[in-house]
């Protein structure tokens, strides 16, 4: 079955620093993959997807995620980091469900932030 | 707004009571899903809407769960004899289905559900 993994259960980042989130996908064809933000209190954000094309994926607040075939990996990545950006990440595979998809997610990485 | 809403927004209940939690998706979404995430772990897929289809339940977790939705609207998630491990938030999220697995998933805020 579709799924994937994230590795990390927590990443701590200083302020500014540069962030890579990482994701291992077990699909055999082309998977859909997402990238979810949690805040405090607040509910799921998609950040960006991929499913098909240019394997360098931008999203919001400045993330990006790039789909590597080869590694099975679709890590999310961001140049400078923000103290806004703490929260937990999720990545997500989208599986057949009916006539439709839902999402299988990883178990989440929480990102703590640093001045 | 035009988000997805959900009711309430805490629960607590006793072991052994039944339970209705509640999700109102985007207007015009004729897809709706529920979740469940439980401390520390991931989201589980629970159920699948798409329109007048028969819903996809192939994730929920026992017969003591069930959902309805009526037409492409609200929908309600029904936990009966609730149990301890049951004790998590429930996240509902519409889309709007067009037979492609890239569309965005819109989530709510979710219940948080504590089961005494």
């Amino acid at each position: 079955a579709q799924s994937v993994t994230q590795p990390d259960i927590h990443i701590t980042v200083s302020e500014g620093a540069s962030l890579e989130l990482r994701c291992n996908y077990s699909y055999g064809a082309t998977p859909y993959l997402f990238w979810y933000v949690q805040s405090p209190g607040q509910g799921l954000q998609l950040l960006l997807k991929y499913f098909s094309g240019d394997t360098l994926v931008q999203g919001i607040k400045g993330f990006e995620a790039e789909f590597k075939r080869s590694q099975s990996s679709f890590n999310l990545r961001k140049p400078s980091v923000h103290w806004s950006d703490a929260a937990e990440y999720f990545c997500a595979v989208g599986v057949a469900a009916n006539s439709g998809y839902a999402l299988n997610f990883g178990k989440g990485t929480s990102l703590l932030v640093t001045p | 707004g035009a988000g997805v809403s959900q009711s309430p927004s805490n629960k607590v209940t006793e072991k052994g009571k039944d339970v209705e939690l509640r999700c109102d998706p985007i207007s015009g979404h004729t897809a709706l899903y529920w979740y469940r995430q439980r401390l520390g772990q991931g989201l589980e897929f629970l159920i699948y809407f798409q329109g007048n289809s028969a819903p996809d339940k192939s994730g929920l977790p026992s017969d003591r769960f069930s959902a309805e939705r009526t037409g492409e609207s609200v929908s309600t998630l029904t936990i009966q004899r609730t149990q301890q491990e049951d004790s998590a938030v429930y996240l509902c999220a519409s889309s709007s289905y067009l037979g492609a697995p890239s569309e965005t998933q819109y989530f709510g805020p979710g219940t948080r559900l504590l089961v005494l």
